[in-house]
């Protein structure tokens, strides 16, 4: 069975500092897709990355990074020098290559104090 | 613009009524989706259409029903069936299943008294 968990239920950090949010899956697929998405305050998820699993390379995007390690299984995000509009839930997913449905973690929610 | 519009953003039903949520996508996406958010339960998936006159159960089936009549409309009727119909409903299509991201809509926050 396919499950996701973040085992960070809630965060709080002071402006300006880095924050990572954990990932961990477990599949017994060979290929398979890991996502992030963004979901501020007005409700609406927000996607943010799809990654495959044959491609473990780091991707940055802005202030925005994430860290894909197989070894660990796990699919970590990190942001550099948090905004206080960075406050949000945050949710990791997965699916497998011939699956129909993606499988959301349960959801970080990230506040950054001013 | 293209995306998905869920209306209303707020809907309050008497217990024991059937209720309809719209979403309406122009994306022309293939797939849509429905999730349920409950606080500190993540998203649930209630249903799923891959295409128009098709559409699968998702976990939490029960208690709902839907229709996917044309490519760009999922709606979604929580029955009087459903125990605990109130909880904040989100809507996603995507342009294929499985790997391909899903976006989302603004989400009905559903009040049943």
């Amino acid at each position: 069975a396919q499950k996701v968990t973040q085992a960070q239920t809630e965060i709080s950090v002071v402006e300006k500092e880095d924050v990572t949010l954990d990932c961990v899956y477990e599949t017994r697929d060979t290929t398979y897709y890991l996502f992030w998405y963004k979901q501020p305050p007005s409700g609406e998820l927000v996607f943010l990355i799809r990654r495959n699993s044959f491609d473990e390379q780091n991707e940055i995007s802005g202030r925005y990074s994430w860290n894909f390690q197989k070894s660990t299984s796990s699919f970590n995000f990190t942001i550099t020098a948090s905004q206080v509009v960075d406050s949000a839930v945050y949710f990791c997913a997965l699916s497998g290559y011939r699956d129909d449905k993606i499988i959301f973690g349960k959801g970080t929610r990230l506040h950054i104090l001013p | 613009d293209g995306g998905i519009t869920q209306s209303p953003k707020y809907l309050f039903r008497k217990e024991g009524q059937n209720v309809t949520l719209s979403c309406e996508q122009n994306l022309n996406h293939d797939a849509m989706y429905w999730y349920r958010q409950d606080p500190g339960q993540g998203l649930r998936l209630i249903y799923y259409s891959q295409i128009v006159n098709d559409f699968q159960k998702g976990d939490i089936a029960e208690g709902y029903s839907v229709s996917r009549e044309k490519k760009e409309s999922f709606p979604l009727t929580v029955t009087s069936a459903q125990k605990n119909p109130t909880a904040f409903y989100l809507c996603a299509s995507s342009s294929g299943q499985g790997p391909y991201e899903q976006y989302f809509g603004p989400g009905t926050r559903l009040t049943v008294t």
